[in-house]
C-alpha cells in the first residue's frame, strides 16, 4: 500500500519553461512534506518543505503547493534549467516517520 | 560542518555472505535512519535510531538489523545476503523529531 504516490515516472520540459511535479498521499496523519532532488550515485538533497498549516512555500525558483483536502502537493520550478535534471522525491512525515514516493525523473532539455 | 558520511561507497558480496555498512551523522544529530533504494523504487524505510534506541522499523526481514553507538554513529548489518538485496543503501541524519533529513552519498551493494 503506497502511502505516497508520484504517478509520473518521468517528465521532460524545455529549458526556461515551468516544471510541475505532482505528489499524492493517503495518510491524513502526515503533517510535514518535503521535496528532495537526487543525482545518480549521490544521496538525495533537500530542496524545499511545507508544513500542513500552510498551502504554499517559496524558495527562489522552487515553490511547493499543498492542497490538504485533496491530499495533493506539487513542486513548481520556474524557470527550469538543465542542471535541474534529476530524480525528484516527494516525502511526507509525521513525527520522525518519513515516507517517500517512488520519484519522478525530470529532464530539462536545452 | 561535515555532512553525513557513509562507508564504504561500493561493496560486492556473494549470496549467503553478510555485510556491515557504516554511517557517521552530522555532528549534533542524534537521529539516524536507513533507507534502501532499488531501481524504479522509492526510498524504502529500514529503521531509525535515536540515542542508541531503535524508534521505528520498516517492513524488512530480520536479516536486516542495525545499531547506534553513543557517539550517534550507526551501523547496518545484512546477514545471509540474497540477490534482491542489491541496492543503494542510504543513511540520513536529523536533529530529532519533525526535522528534515540529511542524506549521505550511500553505499552501493551488489550481491552476486
Amino acid at each position: 500500500d503506497q502511502q505516497v504516490k508520484q504517478n509520473s515516472p518521468s517528465l521532460s520540459v524545455q529549458e526556461g519553461r515551468i516544471s510541475i511535479l505532482n505528489c499524492d498521499y493517503t495518510n491524513s496523519m502526515f503533517d510535514y512534506f518535503l521535496w528532495y532532488k537526487k543525482y545518480p550515485a549521490e544521496g538525495p538533497t533537500f530542496l524545499i518543505s511545507i508544513s500542513s498549516i500552510k498551502d504554499k512555500n517559496e524558495d527562489g525558483r522552487f515553490t511547493v503547493f499543498l492542497n490538504k483536502s485533496a491530499k495533493h502537493l506539487s513542486l513548481h520550478i520556474v524557470p527550469s534549467q538543465p542542471g535541474d535534471s534529476a530524480v525528484y522525491f516527494c516525502a511526507a512525515s509525521y513525527g520522525q516517520n518519513f515516507v517517500f514516493g517512488p520519484g519522478t525523473r525530470l529532464s530539462v532539455l536545452p | 560542518k561535515a555532512g553525513v558520511t557513509q562507508t564504504p561507497r561500493y561493496l560486492i558480496k556473494t549470496r549467503g555472505q553478510q555485510v556491515t555498512l557504516s554511517c557517521s551523522p552530522i555532528s549534533g544529530h542524534r537521529s539516524v535512519s536507513w533507507y534502501q533504494q532499488t531501481p524504479g523504487q522509492g526510498l524504502q524505510f529500514l529503521f531509525e535510531y535515536f540515542s542508541e534506541t531503535q524508534r521505528n522499523k520498516g517492513n524488512f526481514p530480520g536479516r536486516f538489523s542495525g545499531r547506534q553507538f553513543s557517539n550517534s554513529r550507526s551501523e547496518m548489518n545484512v546477514s545471509t545476503l540474497e540477490l534482491g538485496d542489491s541496492a543503494l543503501y542510504l543513511c540520513a541524519s536529523s536533529k530529532g523529531s519533525e526535522e528534515k533529513l540529511f542524506f549521505g552519498s550511500g553505499t552501493q551493494l551488489s550481491v552476486l
